[in-house]
Order: structure tokens, then C-alpha cells, then sequence
């Protein structure tokens, strides 16, 4: 079935860490993006991507980085410059800038 | 700049009933609009979306929203409620880039 596979789905950061979360998608979709949700708020849209070897900042983007070397994959690094980086992250692809985004399941990143 | 609001944090609704779910948008821009599901600890789930065409949009699970241009809104409803349909909604907005708004989500409670 194709779909989007984030790994792990928990993951816990030491401080000074750098950790990196995986987003994998089968769908031959050319857009990815990255969210993060926190408790009583809404995603916010960390990086995207419209297409391999090109990505842009989105909202809440310092503390992170990101790699589109493949149209499958799209990498997402929280480095210790993010201080506060206990959330949910969610991964999403779309076909088109007009089509639904879908969704991986999620990786909770927590502080050691 | 471009928003959406989900004015009620929860929704509470017996097995049975009729549930709605609201969601107005900021008027700038054209407003492409989604409906999502979220799962505990799962990814969102894409229920139904307006670009464009008629107001009245039916989607998945026996959802629909309808746009209301003089409102600016964007209500999801569903004629009977199910226990099943308990979950958190959001209504983000969407633009020419495929980056994705979100406000902080409505938790609807179905009670049987």
C-alpha cells in the first residue's frame, strides 16, 4: 500500500544532541513538508519542499534543517540551537499545491 | 494575512444526533479550504475540500462542509453522529504554494 512512513515513532533527545527524524513516501508525490504540533495548538509548518534538491522555510524553521536528495525522502534534523523541541512532528506529501496533503503517523521527540 | 479560526475548543454530541464542527477563514485571498481528522497519536486524516465549484462539498465517512462566501465559513457537518467520529478537526487553508494554515483544532466528543 503506498503511503508515508515516519521513523521512530518515539525518540528522545539528550541536550547539546542532534536527532535526526525520517520521512519516507511511496506515493510519487513531489511535495513534502514538515509540521510540528504542540498540545492546544495547530500544526505549524516547519520546512517544505516543492521538489528534489530545492526546500523552503516555513514558519517556525530555526533549530532545524532538512535534505531533499531523493523525491521519497525528506529528512528532518532538530539541531540543539532548538531549545524547546518536545512535540509531535508530522511528515505530509502532496501530489499538487491543491491536492490533500497526506500524513505520516507522527514521531514524539522528548527531552532527556 | 491569511487565517483560519475554530471558535469552540470541543463539541459535544449524542450518538445519533446531527454534529457540526466550525471553521470561518480570513477573507484575503482566494480560500481554498480542507477538513482534517486527527486520531490520538496518529497523522491527520484528509476528510473533504473547497477550491473551487459548488458550495455544498461531500466527503469521506459521511461528512460534508458548505462554503458560505457572505459568511466566511466553512462548516463540517454530518447528519447522525457516531461514538467512531470522536476525534480532533481542523480546518486549515490552503494557498498557491500548498502550505498549509492550520488554527488550533476543534476535540469533538460523541457520546452514546
Amino acid at each position: 500500500d503506498g503511503g508515508i512512513t515516519q521513523s521512530p515513532k518515539y525518540l528522545f533527545r539528550k541536550e547539546g544532541q542532534n536527532v535526526t527524524l525520517s520521512c519516507e513516501q511511496n506515493l510519487n508525490h513531489d511535495a513534502m513538508y514538515w509540521y510540528r504540533q504542540d498540545p492546544g495548538q495547530g500544526l505549524r509548518l516547519i520546512y517544505y519542499s516543492q521538489i528534489v534538491n530545492d526546500f523552503q522555510k516555513g514558519d517556525i524553521a530555526e533549530g532545524y534543517s532538512v535534505s531533499r536528495e531523493k523525491k521519497e525522502s525528506f529528512p528532518l534534523t532538530v539541531t540543539s540551537a532548538q531549545k524547546n523541541p518536545t512535540a509531535f512532528y508530522l511528515c505530509a506529501s502532496s501530489r499538487d499545491w491543491n491536492q490533500p496533503q497526506h500524513f505520516g503517523d507522527g514521531t514524539r521527540l522528548s527531552i532527556l | 494575512a491569511q487565517s483560519v479560526a475554530q471558535p469552540e475548543d470541543q463539541v459535544n454530541v449524542a450518538e445519533g444526533n446531527p454534529l457540526t464542527v466550525k471553521c470561518t477563514y480570513s477573507v484575503s485571498g482566494n480560500p481554498y479550504l480542507f477538513w482534517y481528522v486527527q486520531y490520538p497519536n496518529r497523522g491527520l486524516q484528509f476528510l473533504l475540500k473547497y477550491i473551487t465549484g459548488d458550495n455544498l462539498v461531500k466527503g469521506s465517512y459521511g461528512f460534508e462542509a458548505e462554503f458560505n462566501k457572505s459568511q466566511t465559513s466553512f462548516h463540517l457537518k454530518k447528519p447522525s453522529a457516531l461514538v467512531s467520529d470522536s476525534a480532533l478537526y481542523f480546518c486549515p487553508r490552503g494557498g498557491n504554494t500548498g502550505k498549509l494554515i492550520f488554527g488550533q483544532g476543534t476535540t469533538l466528543q460523541v457520546k452514546p
